[in-house]
């Protein structure tokens, strides 16, 4: 499986909003209402803000938003804050055969 | 509190193996696929393998098929991963996490280091 393509690096001020783009193809983004996204920061294990393309789990604000279209997934940050600033990967599932599969990651940095 | 923590890591020559251990606590992995996600040095995440709930279904990254095995033991709440013929580009932070389905991974741990290296 190939990775999700993610653009290396977003950026935004505090109270702005920054949108992150996760690209992959009609076997895994396309296909499937699947999409979740997790953000790292430095030394620390990831964590789920998103699943099921747009459904936050308890305790994540909502400032975080996904979204899908075709074969693109985003992750909106409304109302950016300094603690937003991480690393943010998207991730498919591929099929019940397969693993699912992990854009390249992108690092924010809140300005 | 549901916890996850990671053991076995450590350095390993390449062609040699390592096991890894992952205790889980607050909650039964019986209910869960259980998922181990590496980290290589500065790099981003990738899915290594998973495992379903009764251990009937494994699924691997191509660059590890034949060489990791995972395998669990719902009784003592543990997941396993068996890593054989190692590399220097297995070298990672290893995570270990439930996944809810749907690579919905909720819980993850702090992860083990492997270093693979001469």
């Amino acid at each position: 499986q190939s990775a999700l393509t993610q653009p290396p690096s977003a950026s935004g001020s505090p109270g702005q909003s920054v949108t992150i783009s996760c690209t992959g193809t009609s076997s895994d983004v396309g296909a499937y209402n699947y999409v979740s996204w997790y953000q790292q920061h430095p030394g620390k294990a990831p964590k789920l803000l998103i699943y099921e393309v747009n459904k936050r789990p308890s305790g994540v604000p909502d400032r975080f938003s996904g979204s899908k279209s075709g074969n693109t997934a985003s992750l909106t940050v409304f109302g950016l804050q300094t603690e937003d600033e991480a690393d943010y990967y998207c991730n498919s599932f591929a099929g019940s055969n397969n693993l699912g599969v992990f854009g390249g990651g992108t690092k924010l940095t809140v300005l | 509190e549901v916890q996850l923590v990671e053991s076995g890591g450590g350095l390993v020559q390449p062609g040699g193996a390592l096991r890894l251990s992952c205790a889980a606590s607050g909650f039964s992995i019986s209910e869960s696929w259980m998922t181990w996600v590496r980290q290589a040095p500065g790099k981003g995440l990738e899915w290594v393998a998973n495992i379903k709930k009764d251990g009937s279904v494994k699924k691997y990254v191509d660059s590890v098929r034949g060489r990791f095995t995972i395998s669990r033991d719902n009784a003592k709440n543990l997941v396993f991963l068996q890593m054989n013929s190692l590399r220097a580009e297995d070298t990672a932070l290893y995570y270990c996490a439930r996944d809810l389905g749907w690579n919905r991974v909720d819980y993850w741990g702090q992860g083990t280091l492997v270093i693979v290296s001469s």
